[in-house]
């Protein structure tokens, strides 16, 4: 049982080029998340989704993307990288629960910065 | 607008005393509440999570308790032990009309130092 993976751990990009931040979870979690975090803050929520085919914005979404094609994969796409998205990304999964809140599991992180 | 806040960037404990991490929120929407831990270059972890009709949960050396009349929380390590030396997230989330989706807000994260 990995839990959630990411992949890249590490990543450098040019400004305007694109990339695809992945991310599978294999607990047959409904629920999962994209946040980033930047040096000294707290982690921000840029997309959610509570299911395959069904997604939603979080704090932070401008500049991404996201889609969930199926229970275990929730990639996240950033289509022209500026400087201000440089940040640690993190990915998490969780139960279902509507009017419950289920902890959340957190992937490794992948470290992007944009130059 | 920082609806959840951690104040204290650090603390600094001794092996063996208590540590105090300390966190208030804005929201009065929010009736769920949640510790992560952070190691580097890894994930946070969950610890510990209480709702709102309680104002206690023990689990171990860490004990979280909520006053919510001053919404504010506090998660208690005793002892403390070298190996706790993290970064210690607070997060909170409304689960009021059940539409939530389990989303956390998350305070800046206190790191936590245990000399021994």
């Amino acid at each position: 049982n990995a839990g959630v993976t990411q992949t890249p751990k590490f990543r450098i990009l040019k400004i305007g080029q694109s990339m695809t931040l992945q991310c599978t979870q294999d607990m047959n979690h409904n629920y999962m998340y994209w946040y980033r975090q930047d040096p000294g803050m707290g982690l921000k929520l840029i997309y959610y989704s509570v299911g395959a085919g069904i997604t939603d914005k979080g704090e932070v979404p401008n500049g991404y993307n996201v889609s969930r094609s199926t229970t275990e994969d929730f990639p996240l796409r950033l289509e022209l990288a500026a400087p201000s998205q440089t940040s640690v990304y993190f990915c998490a999964s969780s139960t279902a629960g509507l009017a419950v809140t289920y902890e959340q599991y957190f992937g490794p992180g992948t470290r992007l910065t944009v130059t | 607008d920082q609806q959840v806040k951690q104040n204290s960037p650090s603390l600094s404990v001794q092996e063996g005393r208590i540590s105090i991490l300390n966190c208030d929120y804005t929201n009065s929407m929010f009736d769920y509440f949640l510790w992560y831990k952070k190691y580097p270059a890894e994930g946070p972890t969950f610890l510990i999570s209480i709702s709102s009709i309680k104002d206690k949960n023990e689990d171990g050396r860490f004990t979280v308790f909520l006053n919510k009349s001053a919404k504010h929380l506090s998660l208690h390590i005793v002892p403390s032990q070298p190996g706790d030396s993290a970064v210690y997230f607070c997060a909170a989330s409304s689960n009021a009309g059940g539409t939530s989706y389990g989303k956390l807000t998350f305070g800046q994260g206190t790191i936590l130092t245990v000399h021994p």
